[in-house]
């Protein structure tokens, strides 16, 4: 079975401020993950994604995630936020099969 | 470019009432499809897939059914609405070449009163 975890399901933060979203998973082997951000009111929309290779991936509107596998996560950051990074923010995970796992979503939310 | 498609963008319907939502896709071909619901401040709920026209999958038994009466088509439908069918509705779609990230309708917001 696999799993996704995604632990806050707020963050606030200050704009300018640097950001990190976590996210957990469980696996037998090594997954795809995903990160999207959700607009309130729209779809979602992928930031970025790990398949192989490089543990650091960059993503749009710069943000980048890194894969560590000894700790199973693959964390969202961002070095300053801006107040249009206010969403909703998904990790999941695919195992090989195209039924993938989301997470519950965490929240940021950006003080002026 | 692929483009995706979902109508109508809000809908408000009495209780028992019938619902059909509607899902196209443009750009691509055979792309597996899928139906997800989110309640209001819940995650995302998968509610149905399709890897193919009249092949479809159930995640969750409800009141809910879908069809693909074409390739590119993907529709959500209900004989009988309930309260409980309240969120907002998704659409999204993805193929076997692009390593099974999916990509977003711009979604349906239902209420049922």
């Amino acid at each position: 079975a696999q799993s996704v975890t995604q632990p806050d399901i707020h963050i606030t933060v200050s704009e300018g401020a640097s950001l990190e979203l976590r996210c957990n998973y469980s696996y037998g082997a090594t997954p795809y993950l995903f990160w999207y951000v959700q607009s309130p009111g729209q779809g979602l929309q992928l930031l970025l994604k790990y398949f192989s290779g490089d543990t650091l991936v960059q993503g749009i509107k710069g943000f980048e995630a890194e894969f560590k596998r000894s700790q199973s996560s693959f964390n969202l950051r961002k070095p300053s936020v801006h107040w249009s990074d206010a969403a909703e923010y998904f990790c999941a995970l695919s195992g090989g099969s195209y039924i993938p796992t989301f997470g519950r979503g965490t929240s940021l939310i950006v003080h002026p | 470019s692929q483009t995706i498609h979902q109508w109508p963008a809000t809908l408000v319907q009495p209780v028992g009432s019938p619902l059909s939502l509607e899902c196209t896709v443009e750009g691509t071909s055979n792309p597996n499809l899928y139906w997800y619901r989110q309640a209001a401040g819940r995650g995302l709920q998968l509610l149905f897939y399709s890897v193919g026209i009249g092949q479809i999958s159930s995640e969750v038994p409800q009141n809910l059914s879908a069809s693909r009466p074409q390739d590119r088509q993907f529709i959500l439908s209900s004989k009988k609405l309930l309260l409980s069918d309240s969120g907002f509705y998704l659409c999204a779609w993805t193929t076997d070449t692009n390593s099974y990230e999916q990509y977003f309708g711009p979604g349906t917001r239902l209420t049922v009163t």
